[in-house]
């Protein structure tokens, strides 16, 4: 089945307390990206990757890194977490290209941070 | 810049139709697509547009105007199930970046 994981699904953690959450995806897909979702502010790009070793800022990387040492995974580390980091991440795979090569997403994950 | 505007919330009544608009200014544009996103869950595909004109898809139908920065999604029988978010997302020039509207929550009551 294709799909896109993500894991934890819910995470609590403290403030400065180094996290890592994973995301593969079983598509072949070149292009990766993480987004964060708040209310009133719909999905905000992290990063994104169009292929291995290449990575880039999204609109809000502040806090954040990423690695894309193989196709299929793109973890999201925060390496001091704190308050304002408390949101729903999501992790998406896409086809390059143009056509209608839509994006898909993990299941998410809600890290809080207190 | 990039700006995607969608309204906030929508409520309809359960077998009518709705019509959710966006409205994009986007650096560049190929194509549109609408998302689904019921509570806390992931964002599904919905539809896809990068002509102008309509795209129908069973219950749901998608509209684009490019040069008037412009779409909508149209759901007919509305069901007790379409009570979800609504996203409108611009994909970029280079076929790779999506940009996001802010999502319609639409609440279809009995």
């Amino acid at each position: 089945e294709a799909q896109v994981t993500q894991n934890p699904r819910y995470l609590i953690t403290v403030t400065g307390k180094k996290l890592t959450v994973t995301c593969s995806q079983n598509m072949n897909h070149e292009y990766m990206s993480w987004y964060r979702q708040d209310p009133g502010l719909g999905l905000r790009q992290i990063y994104y990757s169009m292929n291995v070793e290449v990575t880039d800022k999204g609109d809000v990387p502040e806090g954040y890194k990423v690695s894309r040492k193989e196709k299929r995974n793109f973890p999201l580390i925060l390496e001091s977490p704190s308050p304002n980091q408390t949101s729903l991440y999501f992790c998406a795979s896409s086809q390059s290209g143009t056509g209608a090569t839509e994006a898909f997403f993990g299941q998410g994950t809600r890290l809080t941070v207190v | 810049g990039q700006n995607i505007d969608q309204p906030t919330e929508m409520t309809a009544t359960e077998g009518a139709i709705v019509q959710i608009n966006c409205t994009y200014q986007t650096s560049g544009f190929n194509g549109l697509f609408w998302y689904q996103q019921h509570a806390g869950e992931a964002p599904t595909f919905l539809s896809y547009n990068v002509l102008d004109g309509l795209e129908e898809k069973g219950r749901f139908s998608s509209f684009l105007s490019r040069s008037k920065g412009y779409s909508y999604l149209l759901l007919k029988e509305l069901q007790m199930k379409d009570s979800a978010s609504y996203l409108c997302a611009v994909r970029d020039n280079y076929g790779q970046n999506f940009v996001f509207g802010p999502g319609t929550r639409l609440s279809v009551l009995p």
